[in-house]
Protein backbone atom coordinates (compact mmCIF):
# COMPACT_ATOMS: atom_id res chain seq x y z
CA UNK A 1 0.00 0.00 0.00
CA UNK A 2 1.83 2.97 -1.18
CA UNK A 3 0.82 6.31 0.56
CA UNK A 4 1.60 9.59 0.00
CA UNK A 5 4.96 10.49 -0.20
CA UNK A 6 6.98 13.89 0.11
CA UNK A 7 10.85 14.91 -0.55
CA UNK A 8 12.95 15.91 0.87
CA UNK A 9 11.77 14.96 4.44
CA UNK A 10 14.25 17.85 6.22
CA UNK A 11 15.59 20.73 4.24
CA UNK A 12 17.97 22.99 5.84
CA UNK A 13 18.73 26.33 4.18
CA UNK A 14 19.83 30.06 4.10
CA UNK A 15 17.46 32.98 4.30
CA UNK A 16 16.93 34.44 0.52
CA UNK A 17 17.89 30.94 -0.93
CA UNK A 18 14.79 28.78 -2.94
CA UNK A 19 13.45 25.77 -2.20
CA UNK A 20 11.19 23.20 -3.96
CA UNK A 21 9.49 20.23 -2.60
CA UNK A 22 8.09 17.40 -4.23
CA UNK A 23 4.78 15.50 -3.29
CA UNK A 24 3.52 12.14 -4.71
CA UNK A 25 0.32 11.55 -3.81
CA UNK A 26 -2.00 8.12 -3.86
CA UNK A 27 -2.06 7.04 -7.48
CA UNK A 28 -5.79 7.03 -7.95
CA UNK A 29 -6.01 10.57 -6.12
CA UNK A 30 -6.95 13.06 -8.49
CA UNK A 31 -6.85 15.74 -5.43
CA UNK A 32 -3.48 17.08 -4.16
CA UNK A 33 -3.50 19.42 -1.30
CA UNK A 34 -0.68 21.68 0.38
CA UNK A 35 -0.73 22.34 3.70
CA UNK A 36 1.38 24.23 6.47
CA UNK A 37 1.84 23.41 9.89
CA UNK A 38 3.74 25.15 12.73
CA UNK A 39 4.71 24.41 16.56
CA UNK A 40 1.67 24.28 18.60
CA UNK A 41 -0.77 24.73 15.74
CA UNK A 42 -3.04 23.00 13.41
CA UNK A 43 -2.18 22.31 9.89
CA UNK A 44 -3.14 25.45 7.53
CA UNK A 45 -4.49 25.43 4.10
CA UNK A 46 -2.01 26.78 1.33
CA UNK A 47 -3.56 25.29 -1.97
CA UNK A 48 -4.99 22.35 -3.55
CA UNK A 49 -5.36 20.83 -7.16
CA UNK A 50 -7.62 19.12 -8.99
CA UNK A 51 -6.02 16.98 -11.99
CA UNK A 52 -3.52 19.73 -12.68
CA UNK A 53 -5.37 22.69 -12.37
CA UNK A 54 -5.24 24.67 -9.05
CA UNK A 55 -8.37 25.28 -7.69
CA UNK A 56 -7.83 27.31 -4.69
CA UNK A 57 -5.13 29.43 -3.08
CA UNK A 58 -5.22 30.92 0.53
CA UNK A 59 -4.64 34.47 1.01
CA UNK A 60 -2.18 33.73 3.21
CA UNK A 61 -0.09 32.17 0.85
CA UNK A 62 2.36 34.87 -0.80
CA UNK A 63 4.06 35.53 -4.19
CA UNK A 64 6.68 33.90 -2.95
CA UNK A 65 5.13 30.70 -3.07
CA UNK A 66 4.34 29.04 -6.04
CA UNK A 67 2.78 25.30 -6.62
CA UNK A 68 2.24 23.19 -9.46
CA UNK A 69 1.13 19.60 -10.94
CA UNK A 70 1.87 19.86 -14.29
CA UNK A 71 0.33 16.21 -15.41
CA UNK A 72 -2.02 16.09 -12.83
CA UNK A 73 0.09 13.42 -10.93
CA UNK A 74 3.04 14.73 -8.69
CA UNK A 75 2.84 18.70 -7.28
CA UNK A 76 6.16 20.54 -6.71
CA UNK A 77 5.74 23.42 -3.96
CA UNK A 78 8.04 26.16 -4.39
CA UNK A 79 9.14 28.97 -1.94
CA UNK A 80 11.23 31.88 -3.41
CA UNK A 81 13.59 34.18 -1.24
CA UNK A 82 12.62 31.90 1.87
CA UNK A 83 12.24 33.82 4.70
CA UNK A 84 12.92 32.91 8.74
CA UNK A 85 8.83 32.95 9.01
CA UNK A 86 8.86 29.97 6.70
CA UNK A 87 10.20 27.96 9.43
CA UNK A 88 7.14 25.14 9.30
CA UNK A 89 6.35 21.78 8.14
CA UNK A 90 5.34 21.38 4.84
CA UNK A 91 2.39 18.61 4.60
CA UNK A 92 0.95 17.08 1.32
CA UNK A 93 -2.63 15.22 1.32
CA UNK A 94 -4.29 13.42 -1.68
CA UNK A 95 -8.17 12.64 -1.86
CA UNK A 96 -10.08 10.92 -4.40
CA UNK A 97 -12.83 14.03 -5.94
CA UNK A 98 -16.70 13.47 -4.97
CA UNK A 99 -18.39 14.22 -1.70
CA UNK A 100 -16.49 11.92 0.56
CA UNK A 101 -13.26 14.11 0.90
CA UNK A 102 -11.36 11.88 3.06
CA UNK A 103 -7.83 13.59 2.75
CA UNK A 104 -4.96 11.08 3.15
CA UNK A 105 -1.41 12.84 4.31
CA UNK A 106 2.24 11.97 4.12
CA UNK A 107 5.02 12.58 6.28
CA UNK A 108 6.05 16.37 5.68
CA UNK A 109 8.97 18.23 4.63
CA UNK A 110 10.04 20.26 7.59
CA UNK A 111 11.90 23.19 6.51
CA UNK A 112 14.24 25.28 8.80
CA UNK A 113 15.25 28.52 7.12
CA UNK A 114 18.66 30.22 8.92
CA UNK B 1 -14.59 33.49 8.17
CA UNK B 2 -14.83 29.75 9.21
CA UNK B 3 -12.74 28.39 12.40
CA UNK B 4 -12.30 25.37 14.06
CA UNK B 5 -11.81 25.89 18.24
CA UNK B 6 -10.32 23.00 20.21
CA UNK B 7 -10.98 23.76 23.84
CA UNK B 8 -8.24 21.65 25.59
CA UNK B 9 -4.75 22.13 24.53
CA UNK B 10 -3.08 19.74 26.63
CA UNK B 11 -5.03 16.81 28.16
CA UNK B 12 -2.90 14.37 30.78
CA UNK B 13 -4.93 11.33 31.65
CA UNK B 14 -4.28 7.70 33.50
CA UNK B 15 -4.45 4.25 32.24
CA UNK B 16 -8.46 3.55 32.12
CA UNK B 17 -9.80 7.25 32.56
CA UNK B 18 -12.36 8.52 30.16
CA UNK B 19 -11.30 11.12 28.13
CA UNK B 20 -13.14 13.64 25.89
CA UNK B 21 -12.33 16.88 23.93
CA UNK B 22 -14.13 19.29 22.81
CA UNK B 23 -14.42 20.24 19.07
CA UNK B 24 -16.49 23.39 18.32
CA UNK B 25 -16.36 24.82 14.22
CA UNK B 26 -18.11 28.20 13.08
CA UNK B 27 -20.30 27.70 9.77
CA UNK B 28 -23.95 27.63 9.10
CA UNK B 29 -24.09 25.54 6.38
CA UNK B 30 -23.67 21.46 5.63
CA UNK B 31 -20.16 20.80 6.85
CA UNK B 32 -17.88 17.41 6.91
CA UNK B 33 -15.94 16.48 10.14
CA UNK B 34 -13.12 14.59 10.72
CA UNK B 35 -11.06 13.85 13.72
CA UNK B 36 -7.04 12.96 12.55
CA UNK B 37 -4.34 11.68 15.08
CA UNK B 38 -0.74 12.20 14.95
CA UNK B 39 1.21 9.47 17.01
CA UNK B 40 4.75 10.51 18.20
CA UNK B 41 6.81 10.44 14.61
CA UNK B 42 4.03 9.17 12.53
CA UNK B 43 2.08 11.41 10.02
CA UNK B 44 -1.85 12.72 10.51
CA UNK B 45 -4.12 9.22 10.42
CA UNK B 46 -7.83 9.87 10.36
CA UNK B 47 -9.32 8.67 13.53
CA UNK B 48 -13.26 9.37 12.13
CA UNK B 49 -15.33 10.98 9.77
CA UNK B 50 -19.25 12.31 9.68
CA UNK B 51 -20.85 13.20 6.58
CA UNK B 52 -24.29 12.60 6.89
CA UNK B 53 -26.95 10.51 9.07
CA UNK B 54 -26.32 8.86 12.57
CA UNK B 55 -24.95 11.95 14.63
CA UNK B 56 -22.65 9.37 16.58
CA UNK B 57 -20.00 7.54 14.25
CA UNK B 58 -17.46 5.17 15.51
CA UNK B 59 -13.67 5.36 14.65
CA UNK B 60 -10.79 3.24 14.83
CA UNK B 61 -9.19 2.44 18.30
CA UNK B 62 -12.66 2.43 20.03
CA UNK B 63 -12.40 6.28 19.46
CA UNK B 64 -16.32 7.66 18.76
CA UNK B 65 -17.45 11.10 18.37
CA UNK B 66 -21.03 12.93 18.62
CA UNK B 67 -21.80 16.00 15.92
CA UNK B 68 -24.34 18.01 17.82
CA UNK B 69 -25.68 20.72 14.94
CA UNK B 70 -27.24 22.95 17.33
CA UNK B 71 -24.19 22.80 19.35
CA UNK B 72 -21.82 23.20 16.00
CA UNK B 73 -19.85 20.51 17.99
CA UNK B 74 -18.24 17.20 17.41
CA UNK B 75 -16.44 16.18 20.14
CA UNK B 76 -14.19 13.05 20.75
CA UNK B 77 -14.93 10.43 23.31
CA UNK B 78 -13.06 6.97 24.46
CA UNK B 79 -14.55 5.61 27.66
CA UNK B 80 -10.98 3.73 28.59
CA UNK B 81 -7.64 5.20 27.42
CA UNK B 82 -4.57 3.32 26.86
CA UNK B 83 -0.71 4.52 26.89
CA UNK B 84 -0.76 3.95 23.43
CA UNK B 85 -3.16 6.65 22.80
CA UNK B 86 -0.58 9.27 23.40
CA UNK B 87 -0.73 11.80 20.95
CA UNK B 88 -1.73 15.07 19.17
CA UNK B 89 -5.37 15.19 17.98
CA UNK B 90 -6.68 17.22 15.78
CA UNK B 91 -10.41 18.56 14.59
CA UNK B 92 -11.35 19.32 10.99
CA UNK B 93 -13.89 20.84 8.90
CA UNK B 94 -14.75 20.72 5.07
CA UNK B 95 -17.83 22.44 3.90
CA UNK B 96 -18.02 21.05 1.42
CA UNK B 97 -17.85 23.42 -1.51
CA UNK B 98 -14.33 23.62 -0.92
CA UNK B 99 -11.74 20.85 -1.00
CA UNK B 100 -10.17 22.73 2.16
CA UNK B 101 -10.05 21.32 5.27
CA UNK B 102 -9.51 23.74 8.32
CA UNK B 103 -8.39 22.38 11.31
CA UNK B 104 -8.01 23.56 14.63
CA UNK B 105 -5.21 24.25 16.91
CA UNK B 106 -4.91 20.45 18.41
CA UNK B 107 -4.31 18.57 21.34
CA UNK B 108 -1.80 16.75 22.93
CA UNK B 109 -3.04 13.77 24.97
CA UNK B 110 -0.64 11.92 27.22
CA UNK B 111 -2.03 9.18 29.00
CA UNK B 112 0.30 8.27 31.82
CA UNK B 113 0.69 4.01 32.52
Amino acid sequence: DTGVSQDPRHKITKRGQNVTFRCDPISEHNRLYWYRQTLGQGPEFLTYFQNEAQLEKSRLLSDRFSAERPKGSFSTLEIQRTEQGDSAMYLCASSKQGVVNEQFFGPGTRLTVL
Amino acid sequence: AQSVSQHNHHVILSEAASLELGCNYSYGGTVNLFWYVQYPGQHLQLLLKYFSGDPLVKGIKGFEAEFIKSKFSFNLRKPSVQWSDTAEYFCAVNTGNTGKLIFGQGTTLQVKP
